[in-house]
């Protein structure tokens, strides 16, 4: 069965320091991975993705995230954390063969950029 | 564009009592998706629908009910509110089959009672 886990509920780092959110996933085939970020009392918006191609793939906010086929990640990472970061992310995996292009969400990841 | 819309944003339901969740994009999008949040628990795929008419059952799609009869709309029926349903309701859409980023309205919080 596909799945995808973030092993850290809560992340906490300092304004100005690299920032580091893990993901892992579980899914047969070519795995299509995402990122989302969630404000508080707000909808999710898109981050990136991962498809195919370089396994660094940049994406809004000055976010970035690598693909590890050995190590089935999908980690999200920016150089210079701000506090503006503080916000909810999900990382989140294609149902593989899913002709309405459902994806499944993991339990999220609290980060806290602290000033 | 206004994107996905949704209202209400905040109920409060007594047990048995029914609602509608209203979910509305102005994108021309084929693909709607209708989540709930629970804390720590990621969102939790509902119904979904892949065109005006199609609808299908998502992971946990017992005690509501949806329909699809525009492109634009897509309201998520609650028949017999109960307690385990409080959560917060997301409605999400996408243009269609090749498309990934999916655009979500902004939620309806919900507390049964």
């Amino acid at each position: 069965a596909q799945s995808v886990a973030q092993p850290e509920d809560q992340v906490n780092v300092a304004e100005g320091n690299p920032l580091t959110v893990k993901c892992t996933y579980s899914v047969s085939g070519n795995p299509y991975l995402f990122w989302y970020v969630q404000y508080p009392n707000r909808g999710l918006q898109f981050l990136l993705k991962y498809i195919t191609g370089d396994n660094l793939v940049k994406g809004s906010y000055g976010f970035e995230a690598e693909f590890n086929k050995s190590q089935t990640s999908f980690h999200l990472k920016k150089p210079s954390a701000l506090v503006s970061d503080s916000a909810l992310y999900f990382c989140a995996v294609r149902v593989p063969y899913s002709s309405a292009s459902k994806i499944i969400f993991g339990s999220g990841t609290r980060l806290s950029i602290r000033p | 564009n206004a994107g996905v819309t949704q209202t209400p944003k905040f109920r409060i339901l007594k047990i048995g009592q029914s609602m509608t969740l209203q979910c509305t994009q102005d994108m021309n999008h084929n693909y709607m998706y209708w989540y709930r949040q629970d804390p720590g628990m990621g969102l939790k795929l509902i119904y979904y629908s892949v065109g005006a008419g199609i609808t299908d059952k998502g992971e946990v799609p017992n005690g509501y009910n949806v329909s699809r009869s525009t492109t634009e709309d897509f309201p998520l029926r609650l028949e017999l509110a109960a307690p385990s349903q409080t959560s917060v309701y997301f409605c999400a859409s996408i243009p269609g089959q090749g498309s990934y980023e999916q655009y979500f309205g902004p939620g309806t919080r919900l507390t049964v009672t």
